[in-house]
């Protein structure tokens, strides 16, 4: 069974900050996306990375696939309150209807 | 569009009893799925659809059952309602056909408590 592991489980830092979190996989990524939930919603997509050493940008939000596609990270420039959230990483096996989560990194900005 | 809807928002049940949560689409989507989550766990499959009257299990479906009634909805039932099924529960669909870039889509939740 693939285990998607996400670090930090935690992270609260000040606006204007810039931060890191990861996904490592114990098996190669198919492909994988990352999806932002906020508070009292359901999750959403951010993006869909499938090449090894694949780099994706979204306004401050930079996604980054491994060139070995076991790892992958998510890169926030000055974050802002709006970036409150939990983080998840999913694999998504090609010919599969199913996603594997992630278990989450919970980001809190501080104004 | 609503996207996908789910109901209720909100249960609390006692040990003991059912309990069906409902969920529809209007993307006019293939597949549809039923996750729960629980803090430190991410999301977790109980059962999905591919396709209007299949149904699979997920990595937890246990102490579950589902329908797909049709190609808009799916639901979730609870038998026999136990503590360990305290949870959020949420719905998603896709277009289906296991396309790797493919977008899945989620209701809002449904916010369990069995005592």
């Amino acid at each position: 069974t693939q285990l998607l592991e996400q670090s930090p489980q935690f992270l609260s830092i000040q606006e204007g900050e810039n931060l890191t979190v990861y996904c490592n996989s114990s098996s190669v990524f198919s492909s994988l996306q990352w999806y932002r939930q906020e508070p009292g919603e359901g999750p959403v997509l951010l993006v869909t990375v499938v090449t090894g050493g694949e780099v994706k940008k979204l306004k401050r939000l930079t996604f980054q696939f491994g060139d070995a596609r076991k790892d992958s990270s998510l890169h926030i420039t000055a974050a802002q309150p709006g970036d409150t959230g939990l983080y998840l990483c999913a694999d998504h096996n090609f010919g599969n209807e199913k996603l594997t989560f992630g278990t989450g990194t919970r980001l809190t900005i501080i104004p | 569009n609503a996207g996908v809807t789910q109901t209720p928002k909100f249960q609390v049940l006692k040990t003991g009893q059912s309990m069906t949560l409902q969920c529809a689409q209007d993307m006019n989507h293939n597949s549809m799925y039923w996750y729960r989550q629980d803090p430190g766990m991410g999301l977790r499959l109980i059962y999905y659809s591919a396709s209007e009257g299949t149904t699979d299990k997920g990595e937890v479906p246990n102490g579950y059952n589902v329908s797909r009634l049709n190609k808009r909805e799916f639901s979730l039932r609870l038998e026999s309602a136990a503590p360990s099924q305290t949870s959020v529960y949420f719905c998603a669909s896709s277009e289906g056909g296991g396309k790797f870039w493919e977008t899945q889509y989620f209701g809002p939740g449904t916010r369990l408590l069995v005592l």
